[in-house]
């Protein structure tokens, strides 16, 4: 089966650093994203991972473990702008099409507090 | 920048009617996606398609058809609306072309509330 999970909700100071996890089991994988997404707006791509390790991307940093179906978002110096929930989401192996589905977490809401 | 629009913010319909949502995209990319968003569910695939008279099922197409006549543009029906279909509608595209790994980007998402 597939399955994602993230924490529903989450709550940080104005300066701090967060990780948000996500868990995965699925029948394939081929890469995992980040979207950030405002209430009311759409999802935005914060990141992309394939291979095991961390990438870097000024402020936010995304880490994947292929072995132990494990990825986390870090956000480092906290502004009241990210408040905003986070999706993780997992690519499928493409099928007869030529791009790989999405599968989606529930999402991560993150509360930044002054 | 890619952009991808969506023909309606808000719509709000009686139970039995049938339903147009259109998304156009500016990218000339292949591949477009509708996707429902609901509290505690996440983002769920509707349909896909990844070309021209195209479609695939995603997870929940009970309800629903698509159409995609032209590449820029990728149309979401429900045939007898239901009040279970009030939802966010999300349309997405991607190209293996553009951005890392054929990132999906999203549209502003319609609001549809069925009566």
């Amino acid at each position: 089966g597939q399955n994602i999970d993230q924490p529903t909700e989450m709550t940080a100071t104005e300066g701090a650093i967060v990780q948000i996890n996500c868990t995965y089991q699925t029948s394939g994988f081929n890469g995992l994203f980040w979207y950030q997404q405002h209430a009311g707006e759409a999802p935005t791509f914060l990141s992309y991972n394939v291979l095991d390790g961390l990438e870097e991307k000024g402020r936010f940093s995304s880490f994947l473990s292929r072995s132990k179906g494990y990825s986390y978002l870090l956000l480092k110096e906290l502004q009241m702008k990210d408040s905003a929930s986070y999706l993780c989401a997992v690519r499928e192996i493409p099928g007869s099409s030529n791009t790989g589905k999405l599968i989606f977490g529930q999402g991560t809401t993150l509360q930044v507090k002054p | 920048d890619v952009k991808v629009t969506q023909s309606s913010r808000y719509l709000v319909k009686r139970t039995g009617e049938k339903v147009f949502l259109e998304c156009v995209q500016d990218m000339d990319h292949e591949n477009m996606f509708w996707y429902r968003q609901d509290p505690g569910l996440g983002l769920r695939l509707i349909y896909f398609s990844y070309d021209v008279k195209m479609k695939e099922k995603g997870d929940i197409p009970e309800g629903y058809s698509v159409s995609r006549e032209k590449k820029e543009r990728f149309s979401l029906i429900l045939e007898s609306a239901s009040t279970n279909q009030t939802s966010m509608y999300l349309c997405a595209s991607s190209s293996r072309r553009e951005g890392p790994a054929d990132t999906q980007y999203f549209g502003p998402g319609t609001r549809l509330t069925v009566l």
